[in-house]
């Protein structure tokens, strides 16, 4: 298995409405990372898991929290989000920063 | 000043002809990125250099780690090229788990 696989490829969540993007890959890499990326942008690192202990948050709002249950997952959770963080959520993985490997986006969208 | 650039920022091409877009870093690194994006798409990861140059199908990429210069050529390209092609570059200086990404170049091949 070499992919990163990201679900949902879509969703659409009110201002108060819960939810929780998920990644996973099965490829023994054990850094973990959630970028966004809005339209014609390049991506922008929100957070890095290493050997399922969060290493870096680069000052992202509290709205997003990040979960690394275990070694192969990567959750996202989503609360009280704004129109302005609709955007493209990217799940990689590498092995401890080389061999990057992408999935293929959460395309979220905040009404 | 972006520590990646990449040139030209928007490439036309028609069905067959060569294409060569360039990468320019300001950093000292231990690993380049050549990434392709499809419009609405996830990343996907086409190569990873340290030095002197890798080919895979039509693609060939290369690196001068002294002057600071990567390409990436398609040779017959094909209107399924048509992407935005990502670099991002390793520094040295900014730890394992951090990359540096260019704007993208756009590529479009016309039939």
């Amino acid at each position: 298995d070499t992919e990163v696989t990201q679900t949902p490829k879509h969703l659409v969540m009110g201002m108060t409405n819960k939810k929780s993007l998920k990644c996973e890959q099965h490829m023994g890499h054990r850094a973990m990372y959630w970028y966004k990326q809005k339209a014609k942008k390049p991506p922008e690192l929100m957070f890095v898991y290493s050997y399922e202990k969060l290493s870096i948050n680069e000052s992202v709002p509290s709205r997003f929290s990040p979960e690394c249950p275990n070694s192969s997952l990567l959750n996202l959770h989503l609360h009280a989000l704004q129109p302005e963080d609709s955007a493209l959520y990217l799940c990689a993985s590498s092995l401890d920063g080389y061999g990057y490997t992408f999935g293929s986006g959460t395309r979220l969208t905040v009404v | 000043k972006n520590e990646v650039e990449q040139s030209p920022q928007n490439l036309t091409a028609q069905e067959g002809e060569f294409i060569t877009i360039n990468c320019s870093y300001s950093v000292g690194i231990s690993a380049l990125h050549w990434l392709q994006q499809h419009p609405g798409g996830g990343i996907v990861s086409l190569f990873m250099l340290s030095s002197g140059k890798k080919k895979h199908g039509r693609l060939i990429a290369t690196i001068n780690i002294q002057e600071k210069h990567s390409s990436l050529h398609i040779t017959a390209s094909h209107p399924r090229d048509s992407a935005v092609y990502i670099c991002a570059v390793r520094s040295l200086s900014g730890g394992n788990n951090r990359l540096a990404f260019g704007k993208g170049n756009q590529v479009v091949v016309i039939p």
